[in-house]
């Protein structure tokens, strides 16, 4: 069965970076895509990018370029999420999720189908 | 601009139905989404996907009670057999130039 399970809990100081981990098993990781999807505490899913485990290639919302980057290591099957320049609106839980895609007609739609357990990242000082 | 629109809350009894609406934005009618459930201190979980024209796929071990249905730029989830562990916030979401999620529906189950 497909597995996304992620990295534990961190606590960050406002301007550092933090590394979030999610791997993956039950599937062949270099054959579907992953999301980068946050949820600040009491607020709905923010979408932050999503990366080709296969060639490596990304795109990042644009609230968050330049300061996400999302890697992949396809020995591990495991994808990583980093954010730099942390603040205190940075706190929230964050999940990687499974990308299917759908092509029909000459269009092609995209969803989420499978969700890591999600790791709570928090800024203080 | 790609906007999906729900209503903040929605309640119904335990045992009954309830339909939960996501709304395209204009220009945007023909687009697909998944539904996605939360419950309360858990992680999200993937539903189903959603056609503009009314056909859907369920996601592993969704049990029958969920279904979905589409009209114009209206996309819904219905739940038949209200049960307690279906409280829960439900997103839309879908694809444009990235991934667009509605504001969700807290439901509450009476």
């Amino acid at each position: 069965q497909v597995q996304l399970v992620q990295s534990g809990a961190e606590v960050k100081k406002p301007g550092a970076s933090v590394k979030v981990s999610c791997k993956a098993s039950g599937y062949t990781f270099t054959s579907y895509y992953m999301h980068w999807v946050r949820q600040a505490p009491g607020q709905g899913l923010e979408w932050m990018g999503i990366i080709n485990p296969s060639g490596g290639s990304t795109s990042y919302a644009q609230k968050f370029q330049g300061r996400v980057t999302m890697t992949r290591d396809t020995s591990t099957s495991t994808v990583y999420m980093e954010l730099s320049s942390l603040r205190s609106e940075d706190t929230a839980v964050y999940y990687c999720a499974r990308d299917r895609e759908y092509c029909s007609g000459g269009s092609c739609s995209r969803v989420i189908d499978y969700w890591g357990q999600g790791t709570l990242v928090t800024v203080s000082s | 601009q790609l906007v999906l629109t729900q209503s903040p809350s929605a309640s119904a009894s335990l045992g009954a139905s309830v339909k939960l609406t996501c709304t395209l934005s204009s220009g945007h009618s023909s687009y697909a989404i998944a539904w996605h459930q939360q419950q309360p201190e858990k992680g999200p979980r993937y539903l189903m996907k959603l056609n503009s024209d009314g056909s859907h796929s369920k996601g592993d071990g969704i049990p029958d009670r969920f279904s979905g249905s589409s009209s114009g730029a209206e996309r819904y989830l219905t739940i038949s057999s209200l049960q307690s562990e279906d409280e829960a916030d439900y997103y839309c979401q879908t694809w444009g130039t990235g991934m667009v999620f509605g504001g969700g529906t807290k439901l509450t189950v009476l």
